[in-house]
């Protein structure tokens, strides 16, 4: 069934090294989030996208980096990844801000 | 200060009782207000939306909004084990194309 897609489910990686985490939709929404959940914290946005080419940082930005040349795709990178990143990464899209956010089954993020 | 606040900490409830949540939020002119549960391990989803002030009901729940004092409130009449999950409460402040979350609620309910 179509709808949104993160990959990989678990990723085990170094101290230093890059990773990027793919999302993926096939609704055509206009806006897609990267969130970060983590124990005492709930989910706090990281970037957001209102439309291709177009980002904007959200409340924890720092370390990660984003890209959305097509309106599909919303990649997320980790430039030089730390122990701190170690979290569960949710992926997000919806045709406008106001109605319902439609989530990917998440990705399960170890810096060791 | 977190744009939106859920304070509670775990809530347990018996079975067939109602379960309250609340969320205050800071932004005076947010438009959208929402509940999303989570179960442990998966994504949240969309169970009630709310975009004016009073009550919407949907089933067993109950979405409040008072944009006077600034909090939404979260109701589960005849609660149920299947209930037993996270509750975050979420909002678009004003002009931001965004959707910020709370820290999320858990709610256990007892047999």
């Amino acid at each position: 069934d179509a709808g949104i897609t993160q990959s990989p489910r678990y990723k085990i990686t170094e101290t230093g090294r890059q990773v990027t985490l793919m999302c993926h939709q096939t609704w055509s929404h206009s806006y897609m989030f990267w969130y970060r959940q983590d124990l005492g914290h709930g989910l706090r946005l990281i970037y957001y996208s209102a439309a291709a080419d177009i980002t904007d940082k959200g409340e924890v930005p720092d370390g990660y980096v984003v890209s959305r040349s097509k309106t599909e795709n919303f990649p997320l990178t980790l430039e030089s990844a730390t122990r701190s990143q170690t979290s569960v990464y949710f992926c997000a899209s919806t045709l406008r801000i106001n109605e319902k956010l439609f989530f990917g089954s998440g990705t399960q993020l170890s810096v060791l | 200060q977190k744009e939106v606040e859920q304070n509670s900490g775990p809530l347990s409830v018996p079975e067939g009782a109602i379960a309250s949540l609340n969320c205050t939020y800071s932004d005076r002119v947010s438009q959208s207000f929402f509940w999303y549960r989570q179960y442990s391990g998966k994504s949240p989803e969309l169970i009630m939306s709310i975009y004016s002030n009073g009550d919407k009901e949907d089933g067993r729940f109950t979405a409040q909004l008072n944009k006077a004092s600034q909090y939404v409130s979260l109701l589960i009449r005849d609660s149920q084990p299947s209930d037993s999950a996270t509750y975050l409460c979420a909002d678009t402040p004003y002009g931001n194309n965004r959707l910020a979350f709370g820290k999320g609620n858990q709610v256990v309910v007892i047999p």
